[in-house]
């Protein structure tokens, strides 16, 4: 089963308007962490946002906040004012404490195009 | 601060040959982790190193190594290569006792095409 879904291949939205990206995940773990990455056609995956399991609160980070609803594992991605710079390929992740490691488990992506 | 760093940022193989990849971490951290994405997918984990010791290692085949040096670069070596062995190599680095808190800092990959 996919540990990390991200059901939109790709999606538009016109400039200065809002976006919501979608990522629902799946573990039994208690203790775990969503991530939100973002990455240009360069290639580097730039870190966006990230919320723990155990945080009451929806995290933020400057235009980007998570819509957390733990009882329906979803953790979409809220972009407000979007600008040109936000086209780009988003991928949510989620490492669980009972990986030793910490590795990252990737959803497939969503690619996101700004509308001028 | 110099952030992770991988090179070459390009690389063209022929089917059968082996090929080295390199990656310097983020000042600080002494934990790398390796991904392997393929076009449109999302990244999959191959392994990490601590310690200079491989500590976990996904669902990649033996033809995939690696090595992690008292500096904390690491590399990560493939043989035999395979078409489908194409994709974009990122290396991560982090702390290793961040628990599920610790950021991932990535490189900019590097790009294999095997021929």
């Amino acid at each position: 089963a996919q540990k990390i879904t991200q059901t939109q291949p790709g999606m538009f939205v016109q400039e200065k308007e809002a976006v919501t990206l979608d990522c629902t995940y799946d573990t039994s773990d208690q203790s775990y962490g969503l991530f939100w990455y973002k990455q240009p056609s360069s290639g580097e995956m730039i870190f966006l946002i990230y919320q723990g399991s155990y945080d009451e609160q929806n995290a933020t980070e400057g235009r980007y906040s998570l819509n957390f609803q733990k009882a329906r594992k979803s953790a979409n991605l809220v972009i407000s004012a979007s600008q040109l710079g936000d086209s780009a390929m988003y991928f949510c992740a989620m490492r669980e404490e009972s990986s030793n490691t910490g590795k990252l488990i990737f959803g497939q992506g969503t690619t996101l195009q700004v509308k001028p | 601060d110099a952030g992770v760093t991988q090179s070459p940022t390009h690389l063209i193989k022929t089917r059968g040959q082996q090929v080295t990849l390199r990656c310097s971490p983020k000042s600080g951290h002494d934990t790398v982790s390796w991904y392997q994405q393929a076009l449109g997918q999302g990244p999959q984990f191959i392994f990490q190193y601590y310690e200079e010791e491989e500590r976990q290692r996904g669902n990649f085949p033996d033809r995939f190594s690696g090595h992690q040096f008292p500096n904390y670069s690491s590399e990560l070596n493939v043989n035999a290569l395979l078409l489908g062995d194409s994709a974009l190599y990122l290396c991560a680095s982090s702390f290793p006792t961040g628990g599920v808190t610790a950021e991932a800092f990535f490189g900019q990959g590097t790009r294999l095409t095997v021929v």
